[in-house]
C-alpha cells in the first residue's frame, strides 16, 4: 500500500527566514514524489518532482525539496520565505496511482 | 495553451437536482482525473481515466456519482440526485502519462453548493 503524510497542519514563518514543509511517504518500489501548491480559489499547481538522480530537486518560485530514502521523506524547503508564498502545499506520491497528502498551510508573516 | 478548462465555475442547486460538471483537458494529455476537495476530507480522488477509459473509480462515493469521457477532449462528472453533503470544490486534472512520471495539471475547479 502507498501513503503520504504531512505531519503539520500549518507552518508559520517570518518573511526572510528559511521554511520547511515536511512530508513522509510509503510506497513499494521506487518513489515518484511531487509537491503542489494551491492559492486561494485556485487549482493545484505543480512545483517540483523527484523521479531519480540528485536528492536535491529544484522547482518553481525558488523552492527545492530534499529526497531522503532512509527516512522516506521529501521535505519542501526555501531559503528565504516571501509573504506571497503563503498558500496550501500538498505532497504527493506516485505508485499505482497518485496519492496526495492532507496539505500543509504555510503562513508567512511580514 | 489555455490549460484545463472547467465549467461552470460555480453551481448552486437544490437537493435532488441533477448536476453536471464539465472538463476540457489540455490538448495531448491522455490521463484525466476528477477530485473533490472539502475542509473535512481534504483532496479526494474520485475517478481517473487513461486514454478515455476509466481505470479506477474506487473513489466515487456512491451510485449517485457517474463520470464519462466520450472522447479525448471532454469529460463530465454527474451527480444525480444531488445532496447537501456533495457541496465541495470539484477539480479536474489532466496529465500526459509518460511511464509513472506524469505531472498533473489542475483546472480552476467548480464550487458546488447543494441547498
Amino acid at each position: 500500500a502507498q501513503s503520504v503524510a504531512q505531519p503539520e497542519d500549518q507552518v508559520n514563518v517570518a518573511e526572510g527566514n528559511p521554511l520547511t514543509v515536511k512530508c513522509t511517504y510509503s510506497v513499494s518500489g521506487n518513489p515518484y514524489l511531487f509537491w503542489y501548491v494551491q492559492y486561494p480559489n485556485r487549482g493545484l499547481q505543480f512545483l517540483l518532482k523527484y523521479i531519480t538522480g540528485d536528492n536535491l530537486v529544484k522547482g518553481s518560485y525558488g523552492f527545492e525539496a530534499e529526497f531522503n530514502k532512509s527516512q522516506t521523506s521529501f521535505h519542501l524547503k526555501k531559503p528565504s520565505a516571501l509573504v506571497s508564498d503563503s498558500a496550501l502545499y500538498f505532497c504527493a506520491v506516485r505508485g499505482f496511482k497518485t496519492i496526495f497528502g492532507a496539505g500543509t498551510r504555510l503562513f508567512v508573516k511580514a | 495553451d489555455a490549460g484545463v478548462i472547467q465549467s461552470p465555475r460555480h453551481e448552486v442547486t437544490e437537493m435532488g437536482q441533477e448536476v453536471t460538471l464539465r472538463c476540457k483537458p489540455i490538448s495531448g494529455h491522455n490521463s484525466l482525473f476528477w477530485y473533490r476537495q472539502t475542509m473535512m476530507r481534504g483532496l479526494e480522488l474520485l475517478i481517473y481515466f487513461n486514454n478515455n477509459v476509466p481505470i479506477d473509480d474506487s473513489g466515487m462515493p456512491e451510485d449517485r456519482f457517474s463520470a464519462k469521457m466520450p472522447n479525448a477532449s471532454f469529460s463530465t462528472l454527474k451527480i444525480q440526485p444531488s445532496e447537501p453533503r456533495d457541496s465541495a470544490v470539484y477539480f479536474c486534472a489532466t496529465a500526459y502519462r509518460e511511464g509513472s512520471t506524469d505531472t498533473q495539471y489542475f483546472g480552476p475547479g467548480t464550487r458546488l453548493t447543494v441547498l
